[in-house]
């Protein structure tokens, strides 16, 4: 059973550019979130997917968007890059579980991002 | 809202010795609590989650943690180190199914 898998792990951009993050959960999870890891920082969340909603939204800006398709999968898209955004961008998975919340969360190994 | 604090960036312990993670939350529901830990270059992995019921949680590689309620604190302890535990522990708090809020991180380092 695979765990969560992210592409690509390793990328770079110039500022100014537009890049596409992906994400394919946990078989059976259908729950979808990202978080940005800076350097020596711990991950702060971006926003959360289920049934191919945005859920929740953390404190970033809307050049970050994302998306989620009906096999669970997701991207997130980050337009006009700026040299801050370069940092780790993990892609976590679970399960909601009505009246009981979610279930064990899953990362994935994280896509490297760097912006020049 | 919720918040994590982790006191202590670098924590340093020799093999064999007891770990001490420390943590303190903040939340305004009842929370949910984990410690992540993350080795060079790689993903997060949950060491152990505590939601509700028995306040100590045991967790993976001889990991446990206890919380307590009282003191808004969520430490993570093992009692003999090992050299493979040196890696960076997360401790983040949520509520039911939302967004997971970490702290900054404490680097824990092993020496022989």
């Amino acid at each position: 059973d695979a765990g969560v898998t992210q592409s690509p792990t390793h990328l770079i951009k110039t500022r100014g550019q537009q890049v596409t993050l992906r994400c394919s959960p946990k078989s059976g999870h259908d729950t979808v979130s990202w978080y940005q890891q800076a350097l020596g920082q711990g991950p702060q969340f971006i926003f959360q997917y289920y049934e191919e909603e945005e859920r929740q939204r953390g404190n970033f800006p809307d050049r970050f968007s994302g998306h989620q398709f009906p096999n669970y999968s997701s991207e997130l898209n980050v337009n006009a890059l700026l040299l801050g955004d370069s940092a780790l961008y993990l892609c976590a998975s679970s399960r909601l579980v009505p009246g009981q919340g979610a279930s064990i969360i899953y990362f994935g190994e994280g896509s490297w991002l760097t912006v020049v | 809202a919720q918040s994590v604090t982790q006191l202590g960036s670098h924590v340093s312990v020799s093999e064999g010795a007891l770990v001490l993670l420390r943590c303190n939350y903040s939340s305004s529901v009842p929370p949910y609590l984990f410690w992540y830990v993350q080795y060079p270059n790689q993903g997060l992995q949950l060491l152990l989650k505590y939601t509700t019921g028995a306040t100590l949680v045991k967790g993976i590689n001889g990991f446990e943690a206890e919380f307590k309620k009282s003191e808004t604190s969520f430490h993570l302890t093992k009692p003999s180190a090992h050299m493979s535990d040196a890696a960076e522990y997360f401790c983040a708090v949520s509520g039911q199914g939302t967004a997971l809020i970490f702290g900054k991180g404490t680097t824990l380092s092993v020496s022989s």
